[in-house]
């Protein structure tokens, strides 16, 4: 079964530092790995999407790095602000249904 | 937004009573995901859905059932719930591709089992 760990499991930086988020997985034969953010009390928002056969993606000041044969994926965000405190999850999928294993996410602050 | 609706949003009921939660999607995507999430247990699947009266069992189905009988409603339901069953409940859509899609969630709902 694939497990998904996710270090450390809270963080805390001060305005304008970068955020490195650290995501493994056991099963390196995955189809994706996806990202998501979530605010308290709120649902997941999809960051960034990488599939099996990429390295990375990004979106602005995200960027998402994947390295299977590590069952790494590495989530940084450039330039931190107060606005990108909450949660955020890392998911693999496995299998062709889409079914996502999570890891327990890292609960980031993000100090003016 | 990926155009999910999850009702109730909120739901306090009492231990043995059945209650459904539904999904509803604005976009004809096939598939549908039901996950539940849990202080100490993350998000874990419940049971999925690849089309219209297709769906399958997750990692935690047990005490659970689900049905599909359109495109855009995907309904969880909790034949006799129990406290073990109090939890924060997401639906959720592949889109952009299939399967190994990006998912999108819905907002939430909240289910308290007194």
């Amino acid at each position: 079964k694939q497990e998904v760990t996710q270090i450390p499991a809270a963080l805390s930086v001060p305005e304008g530092e970068n955020l490195v988020l650290n995501c493994s997985f056991t099963d390196s034969a995955i189809y994706n790995l996806q990202w998501f953010r979530q605010d308290p009390g709120k649902g997941l928002t999809s960051l960034l999407l990488i599939q099996s056969s990429q390295r990375e993606q990004t979106s602005g000041r995200l960027n998402a790095s994947l390295d299977k044969s590590s069952g790494r994926s590495t989530l940084y965000i450039a330039a931190s602000q107060p606005g990108d405190s909450a949660t955020y999850l890392c998911a693999a999928s496995t299998d062709s249904w889409g079914k996502l294993q999570f890891g327990a996410g890292t609960q980031v602050v993000v100090t003016p | 937004d990926a155009g999910i609706t999850q009702s109730p949003r909120h739901k306090v009921t009492e231990t043995g009573t059945p209650v459904t939660l539904r999904c509803h999607q604005t976009e004809n995507h096939r598939y549908m995901y039901w996950y539940r999430q849990d202080p100490g247990h993350g998000l874990r699947l419940i049971h999925y859905s690849y089309g219209v009266k297709d769906t399958d069992k997750g990692e935690v189905s047990d005490g659970y059932s689900v049905s599909r009988s359109k495109t855009e409603d995907f309904l969880l339901t909790l034949e006799s719930a129990t406290s073990s069953q109090t939890s924060v409940y997401f639906c959720a859509i592949s889109v952009h591709g299939g399967p190994a899609g990006e998912l999108f969630f819905g907002e939430g709902s909240r289910l308290t089992v007194l």
